[in-house]
């Protein structure tokens, strides 16, 4: 299967900084990815729809100003967690939507972050 | 995307085949039914997906019934690294193509 690489895997910050996940699609071009985080024992929340060249489309309660999402390029796509606080301690994926002919329409994950705000 | 309904958990031997359903009764025709998985702590891993036909790959066999409101994941030789939390999801695909996860089926294969 495709490979989707994610960077870094767990990152400690303090209080009001802020934090860039990047998300690589390493062998096939990705126009479209998505931003999940999960909390301990729980399911995957989509946060947002990456979308190469255009802004992304953020899902309903996710504020868009704190979780900056860039796709400037087919392979790459970042999510910048900005002043981050320890209630945005979480474990966030990405994923990336492979639609080259035969892979039908498979999204492949990256390995994902941790993140821990102190 | 219609709703899609997985017992909590299960439990399966090792070397048995795994049995997972998924109910989706309100499905429509062109919903896909997709499989993934996910292991402790990593991201979900893509296993299977169909629409009306039976699927069969190296990983995994996607049976779903002619009326498409259930399916079954078979695992066919269950090993200890197929224990996994296992989601069921209904997508249409193309431009509504947006994967939402639910809470799926925590799978425990035993030795």
């Amino acid at each position: 299967g495709a490979v989707v690489s994610q960077h870094p895997s767990w990152v400690i910050c303090k209080s009001g900084t802020s934090v860039k996940i990047e998300c690589r699609s390493l062998d096939f071009q990705a126009t479209t990815m998505f931003w999940y985080r999960q909390f301990p024992k729980q399911s995957l929340m989509l946060m947002a729809t990456s979308n190469e060249g255009s802004k992304a489309t953020y899902e309903q309660g996710v504020e868009k100003d704190k979780f900056l999402i860039n796709h400037a390029s087919l392979t790459l796509s970042t999510l910048t967690v900005t002043s981050a606080h320890p209630e945005d301690s979480s474990f966030y994926i990405c994923s990336a939507r492979d639609q080259r002919r035969g892979e039908g329409e498979k999204l492949f994950f990256g390995s994902g972050t941790q993140l821990s705000v102190l | 995307d219609a709703k899609t309904t997985q017992p909590p958990s299960m439990d399966c031997a090792e070397g048995r085949a795994a049995n997972l359903p998924c109910n989706h009764s309100t499905i429509s025709g062109n919903e896909y039914v997709y499989w993934y998985r996910q292991i402790h702590s990593q991201g979900p891993q893509y296993i299977i997906h169909g629409l009306k036909n039976n699927e069969t790959n190296e990983m995994a066999s996607l049976i779903i019934t002619e009326d498409r409101k259930s399916s079954t994941l078979i695992l066919p030789h269950a090993t200890l690294r197929d224990t996994a939390v296992y989601y069921c999801i209904a997508n249409s695909g193309g431009s509504n193509y947006k994967l939402t996860f639910g809470k799926g089926t925590l799978l425990t294969v035993n030795p």
